[in-house]
């Protein structure tokens, strides 16, 4: 199984900021990489997907980038809804892992 | 629009079986996506327990093969989780949602596994 691994675990930022959070594969998934934002109490919603693409809807502050093992979630000018629990996941083979998730806090 | 809503009870005994049903609105399951289960236990990360196509073609999680069936009833465009044998470690939040890509949610319903 295909094991993923964020980081940090925990990013203390504040408005305007611009953070990133990185996402790591245990073997190549080409670019077979999501991102979610979950708050507590809602669904999680879908930003990224394949990597680099943004999903409809979603503020062209978030961005995606990497592939084969390496990926990242940027977010430039932080605004107050950013703050949440941001989630990897792979889509190349099953089980569709998630990373172990990063918090964005004030 | 698509629209998913998990339903089912919201407590179930240790050793019982969980039983959730995802209805959906909005689309035909039979036009085609996977249609997953996910979970959340409290306080902890996301968890994908498995998916189904229209068809009936499955996968499940490794680390819950042997507790879980998925299935789905096309006629009534809906599919359902099945974990047997469930304790307390089962106790989290549920959500379905569509697709590989995960990209419409249900809002997720929570299942406590207790006495």
């Amino acid at each position: 199984d295909i094991q993923m691994t964020q980081s940090p675990s925990t990013l203390s930022a504040s408005v305007g900021d611009k953070i990133t959070i990185t996402c790591r594969a245990s073997q190549s998934i080409a670019t077979y990489l999501n991102w979610f934002q979950t708050k507590p109490g809602k669904a999680p919603k879908l930003l990224i997907y394949s990597a680099i693409n943004l999903e409809s809807g979603v503020p062209s502050r978030f961005s995606g980038g990497g592939s084969g093992t390496d990926f990242s979630l940027t977010i430039s000018n932080l605004q107050p809804e950013d703050f949440a629990t941001y989630f990897c996941q792979q889509s190349f083979s099953a089980p569709q892992a998630f990373g172990q998730g990063t918090k964005v806090e004030v | 629009q698509v629209q998913l809503q998990e339903s089912g009870p919201g407590l179930v005994k240790p050793s019982e079986t969980l039983s959730l049903t995802c209805t959906v609105s909005g689309y035909s399951i039979s036009s085609g996506y996977y249609w997953g289960w996910i979970r959340q236990p409290p306080g902890k990360g996301l968890e994908w327990i498995g998916s189904i196509y229209h068809s009936g073609n499955t996968y499940y999680n490794p680390s819950l093969k042997s507790r879980v069936t998925i299935s789905v009833d096309t006629s009534k465009n809906q599919f359902s989780l099945k974990l047997r044998s469930v304790t307390a470690a089962d106790t989290a939040v549920y959500y379905c949602a569509r697709g590989i890509l995960l990209d419409y949610w249900g809002q997720g319903t929570l299942v406590t596994v207790s006495s």
